[in-house]
């Protein structure tokens, strides 16, 4: 499928604010998602936005979406030690439901 | 808050031998998906149902992984004969109205 790309690591310390980014390719996704992944378990679905949306706020959770430039953030206000872990963008093509994946950004909050 | 359930959570195998995993998705959800995630990668499709049909199994290895879901609910996944490369994260996902919840996975080993 189509390419989703993320930066893999990203530090920041207690407190702080914390923006992953992706970059996708396929220009019919119609939905994108961030998930968040700890150590060996599932993935826990964050959010999603439609692509007629520009931005979601969900508590700690901003999304936001340019669609000109293919480009999703996700931004975690207050970030906290328990947010450590891996965080995946995903995005859903029209031409079917199932799920495209990125590698994964792993966030380490610091003390 | 419903789940999607999986077993076994772990299992380890000796290569050459068979290997069944099981998927119990939300009540109501007809999508269900079965990823592969190795080490460090973001989960990939191995194979989506909707109901008891497969809609997309153009990544499942066939030569040794088989899928059904019979009854268009509960699921299983097998993999017979069992390779070294086979070793990784199996995650089984259903959705309804394209947003996919995942269960807890099944970590296999193969040795």
């Amino acid at each position: 499928g189509e390419d989703v790309e993320q930066s893999l690591f990203l530090s920041v310390r207690e407190g702080d604010s914390s923006v992953i980014n992706c970059t996708y390719t396929d220009s019919s996704s119609t939905y994108l998602y961030w998930y968040k992944q700890e150590p060996g378990a599932g993935l826990q679905l964050l959010t999603y936005i439609f692509s007629n949306m520009d931005m979601k706020q969900d508590q700690r959770l901003t999304v936001l979406l340019n669609k000109k430039d293919k480009h999703l953030s996700l931004r975690i206000a207050d970030t906290q030690t328990g947010d450590s872990a891996i965080y995946f963008c995903a995005e859903t093509p029209n031409s079917g439901y199932a799920l495209n994946f990125g590698k994964g950004t792993s966030l380490l909050v610091t003390p | 808050e419903a789940e999607v359930a999986q077993s076994p959570r772990y299992k380890i195998t000796e290569k050459s031998q068979a290997v069944a995993f099981w998927c119990d998705p939300i009540s109501g959800h007809a999508t269900l998906y079965w990823y592969r995630q190795i080490l460090g990668q973001g989960p990939e499709l191995l194979v989506q149902f909707q109901d008891e049909s497969v809609v997309d199994d153009s990544q499942l290895p066939k030569d040794r992984f088989s899928a059904e879901r019979l009854k268009g609910v509960d699921s299983t996944l097998k993999i017979q004969p069992a390779e070294l490369g086979d070793s990784a994260m199996y995650l089984c996902a259903s959705s309804r109205d394209r947003v996919a919840f995942f269960g807890q996975g099944t970590r296999l080993t193969v040795v």
